[in-house]
């Protein structure tokens, strides 16, 4: 399993674009990246996963590099509801053993 | 559709009494995981399974027990509990396969407190 490192906290403020990156070097061919939003009180909810370059759904855009050493989840014109835990997940989901979460990186959105 | 269903939401015990979380999942889904999280932390796996008569060890297994006998259930036992294992529990489930959006679905937890 690949180790991902990201970001411990971060603070914005509403209406701007929050970029959370994410490194995992020692990412294997047959993995994806994953990210999942954690309200308090609440378990995780999936958000976006991608294999390579670019994937966008309505809620947040992936960027990955041709290397795939590194992520970025790009959250535009955010809101206090987007204050959350975001997780970075690494892992082959054809097999889809072991789901491991790292400590995440917790978001405050201020007015 | 109800997802992922955890019962009960709260529960106190006392040292060394056991119990059963109980966790179900109407999406016929074959992967499910047993997660702990303490306060201001990241999630740790304590058991998985990926089919019925299927389970494996996570990351924090040791005071925990796990069965699936059937598709839909994966409970959890707690034999003797300590309050180190006060925390919150979420149960998940997982389709599997390849292709993209294979996603896990959380249950709302069950916050356990041991006294």
């Amino acid at each position: 399993l690949a180790k991902t490192t990201q970001p411990i906290s971060m603070d914005s403020y509403e209406g701007q674009e929050v970029n959370i990156t994410c490194s995992h070097n020692n990412i294997a061919t047959n993995d994806y990246i994953t990210w999942y939003q954690q309200f308090p009180s609440q378990g995780p909810r999936f958000i976006i996963q991608g294999y390579k370059t670019k994937v966008t759904n309505e809620v947040a855009s992936l960027f990955i590099p041709a290397d795939r050493k590194s992520s970025t989840l790009s959250l535009p014109r955010v809101s206090l509801s987007d204050t959350a835990v975001y997780y970075c997940l690494v892992g082959d989901i054809s097999s889809a053993s072991k789901i491991i979460f790292g400590s995440g990186t917790r978001l405050s959105i201020r007015p | 559709n109800a997802g992922v269903t955890q019962t009960p939401k709260f529960r106190i015990l006392k040292i060394g009494q056991s119990m059963t979380l109980q966790c179900a999942q109407d999406m016929n889904h074959n992967y499910m995981y047993w997660y702990r999280q303490d306060p201001g932390m990241g999630l740790k796996l304590i058991y998985y399974s990926v089919g019925a008569g299927i389970t494996d060890k996570g990351e924090v297994p040791n005071g925990y027990n796990v069965s699936r006998s059937t598709t839909e259930d994966f409970p959890l036992r707690l034999e003797l509990a300590a309050p180190s294992q006060t925390s919150v529990y979420f149960c998940a489930s997982m389709g599997g396969g390849s292709g993209l959006n294979t996603e896990a679905f959380f249950g709302q937890g069950t916050r356990l407190t041991v006294v």
